[in-house]
């Protein structure tokens, strides 16, 4: 596609759920991005993948958070047993490659509430 | 740890006044600067980027910056502010890893109000 996609738009849960947000990145982009907004807050770096492995994950903020990107494009974020401080717009980005000085083109973000 | 500030939550101006949107940063380098701007319910839109060069760096719509190494500051800058340009600003500096990889680490925002 265009741009970066992400589904679902909006997502409602209830506490103890488990959630799984998709971000769909620009074609041939090799880096991809996960960062969480919370309300009135900056982006928040979770984790970044460079090709099919997690290069970065130093921002998980706990281990009920996981993603994947088995093939190199497509990368899903999981969160297991939800709370509501998760509550919060993920965002995904991706970029053509490493080591220059390119910007991250970002997605419309996931909104998660957890009820 | 390298950090950018936004000292300012929000900054309100008339529409055709100059507009100047406040960021600092705290890098261990040379400093690779960007502004992203945010309006309702959308992603983060890429405005413009410092790498090197020429201090003042010309971007997306009309708005500038200026990279300050002196102050480490990198201040969004438009001459003449549009209501339209009314939106939720950040800045972000680029933090490089030992394999050549980066990721960006944002400020928490400034939100622009342009008046009528």
């Amino acid at each position: 596609g265009a741009g970066v996609s992400q589904t679902p738009s909006n997502k409602v849960t209830e506490k103890g759920k488990y959630v799984e947000l998709r971000c769909d990145p620009i074609s041939g982009h090799t880096a991809l991005y996960w960062y969480r907004q919370s309300l009135g807050q900056g982006p928040e770096f979770l984790i970044y993948f460079q090709g099919t492995g997690a290069a970065d994950d130093s921002g998980l903020p706990n281990d009920r958070f996981f993603a994947v990107r088995p093939e190199g494009s497509v990368s899903t974020l999981k969160i297991q047993r939800t709370e509501r401080g998760d509550s919060a717009v993920y965002l995904c980005a991706s970029s053509l490659t490493t080591g220059v000085t390119g910007e991250l083109f970002f997605g419309e973000g996931s909104r998660l509430t957890v009820l | 740890a390298q950090s950018v500030a936004q000292p300012e939550d929000q900054v309100n101006v008339a529409e055709g006044n100059p507009l100047t949107v406040k960021c600092t940063y705290s890098v261990s380098g040379n400093p690779y600067l960007f502004w992203y701007v945010q309006y309702p319910n959308r992603g983060l839109q890429f405005l413009l980027k410092y790498i090197t060069g020429d201090n003042l760096v010309k971007g997306s719509y009309g708005f500038e910056a200026e990279f300050n190494k002196s102050q480490t500051s990198f201040h969004l800058k438009k001459p003449s502010a549009l209501v339209s340009d009314s939106a939720l600003y950040f800045c972000a500096v680029r933090v490089l890893r030992m394999d050549s990889s980066y990721k960006l680490i944002f400020g928490s925002g400034t939100r622009l109000l342009v008046r009528p």
